[in-house]
């Protein structure tokens, strides 16, 4: 069975600083992966998605993520955080017969001044 | 394109009582999901379809059921509320090597 796992259920940084989400997968067939976002009251928004092209993955608002299949990851990265960039982010993958899409247990990033 | 669309928005219900959460895309995607969302697991798998006339039960099923009729519908019936199905719940669809579209979500209080 395929399986998503998220480091730290909460993350702080200062405004500026590095982003650095982590996410670790695990499936039987080549994955296909995604970040999604999700702001206060609010449906899920696709920032980014992986699909075997190119390992390294930008997507909107200056995040972008790498496949790692030799550590099987797919971490979440943005060089500066901003104030806009506080919600919760959630790790997927689908892959395995039936096609479920798996979801971690999601990360809320806080944004200090 | 209007997307996924779900209703309502929020719902309180007694326990007991029976509902049923309504989604609809107009994409002509052929799978759909349902979720559902409580802090601190993420979302969960609830049932879903890889088309019209297939269902299959994902990772907490109980107490939900559904049909997909047509390719365009996938409601959830909840057959008798209890207060652990107090939650979110999401709607979704998808082809097999897109994204996930996702509605806007229906806020469910059982009490």
């Amino acid at each position: 069975a395929q399986s998503v796992t998220q480091l730290g259920s909460h993350v702080s940084v200062s405004e500026g600083a590095l982003v650095l989400l982590r996410c670790n997968y695990s499936s039987s067939v080549p994955p296909y992966l995604f970040w999604y976002v999700q702001y206060p009251n609010q449906g899920l928004q696709l920032l980014l998605k992986y699909t075997s092209a190119a390992t390294l993955v930008k997507g909107i608002n200056g995040f972008e993520a790498e496949f790692k299949k030799s550590e099987t990851s797919f971490h979440l990265t943005k060089p500066s955080a901003h104030m806009s960039d506080a919600a919760e982010y959630f790790c997927a993958v689908s892959g395995t017969a039936g096609n479920k899409l798996t979801f971690g247990g999601g990360t809320r990033v806080l944004v200090k001044p | 394109n209007a997307g996924v669309t779900q209703t309502p928005k929020f719902q309180v219900l007694k326990t007991g009582q029976s509902m049923t959460l309504q989604c609809a895309q107009d994409m002509n995607h052929e799978y759909m999901s349902w979720y559902r969302q409580d802090p601190g697991m993420g979302l969960r798998l609830i049932h879903y379809s890889v088309g019209a006339g297939i269902t299959d039960q994902g990772e907490v099923p109980n107490g939900y059921n559904v049909s997909r009729s047509t390719t365009e519908d996938f409601p959830l019936r909840l057959l008798s509320a209890a207060p652990s199905q107090t939650s979110v719940y999401f709607c979704a669809s998808r082809t097999e090597s897109t994204e996930a579209f996702f509605g806007q979500g229906t806020r469910l209080t059982v009490v």
